[in-house]
């Protein structure tokens, strides 16, 4: 199986900050890596997929990087509704795993 | 539009059965792989099961090994996870989401809304 270790776990930040959330993988998985957002008892959903593709309708401030073992999502200037959880998930074999989550919270 | 929609929670006790449904809509349902995925109260998301297009081929989570069983019919455009000895660590949302690739190694890009399934004596 593989592990992912997502950082931070929770994360304070104001309105129009630039912030980024990590994900390591325990070994490579190419791209195989989508990340999602979801807020209280709503659904995940998902913002970007292959490491770097941004999902239709999801807005630019978002962005992904990273190919291998580590990878980062941005949001690069932060608005009220982007405070919410946040997931990274590898698909690269499975089992398909899930980070532990990133709390993105208004300081 | 794309809809799935979970039914079949419930409080149930340990040791026991039940069997949740995903009713599709709004896309072809058979092209898809689809998976089932859930989260623990409080708690954050864990991948459970996934199931190829035509039922072939099916991966689990060590887990629930040997306990759930992942299924569909693409007739009924349905998806299913039978969940047999049940325990308390099975508490959880859980919900279906389709597997965006027609390849299968793929991200979720549609999900349901969730439904609970509650463990407990």
């Amino acid at each position: 199986a593989i592990w992912m270790t997502q950082s931070p776990s929770l994360l304070s930040a104001s309105t129009g900050d630039r912030v980024t959330i990590s994900c390591r993988m325990s070994q490579g998985i190419s791209s195989y890596l989508a990340w999602y957002q979801q807020k209280p008892g709503k659904a995940p959903e998902l913002l970007i997929y292959a490491a770097s593709t941004l999902q239709s309708g999801v807005p630019s401030r978002f962005s992904g990087s990273g190919s291998g073992t580590d990878f980062t999502l941005t949001i690069s200037c932060l608005q009220s509704e982007d405070f919410a959880t946040y997931y990274c998930q590898q698909y690269y074999s499975f089992p398909y795993s899930f980070g532990q989550g990133t709390k993105l919270e208004i300081k | 539009e794309v809809q799935l929609v979970e039914s079949g929670g419930g409080l149930v006790q340990p040791g026991g059965s039940l069997r949740l449904s995903c009713a599709a809509s709004g896309f072809t349902f058979s092209s898809y792989w689809m998976s089932w995925v859930r989260q623990a109260p409080g708690k954050g998301l864990e991948w459970v099961a996934n199931i190829k297009q035509d039922g072939s081929e099916k991966y689990y989570v060590d887990s629930v090994k040997g306990r759930f069983t992942i299924s569909r019919d693409n007739a009924k455009n349905s998806l299913y996870l039978q969940m047999n000895s049940l325990r308390a660590e099975d508490t959880a949302v859980y919900y279906c989401a389709r597997v965006a690739d027609y390849g299968g190694n793929s991200e979720s890009d549609y999900w349901g809304q969730g439904t609970l399934v509650t463990v407990s004596s």
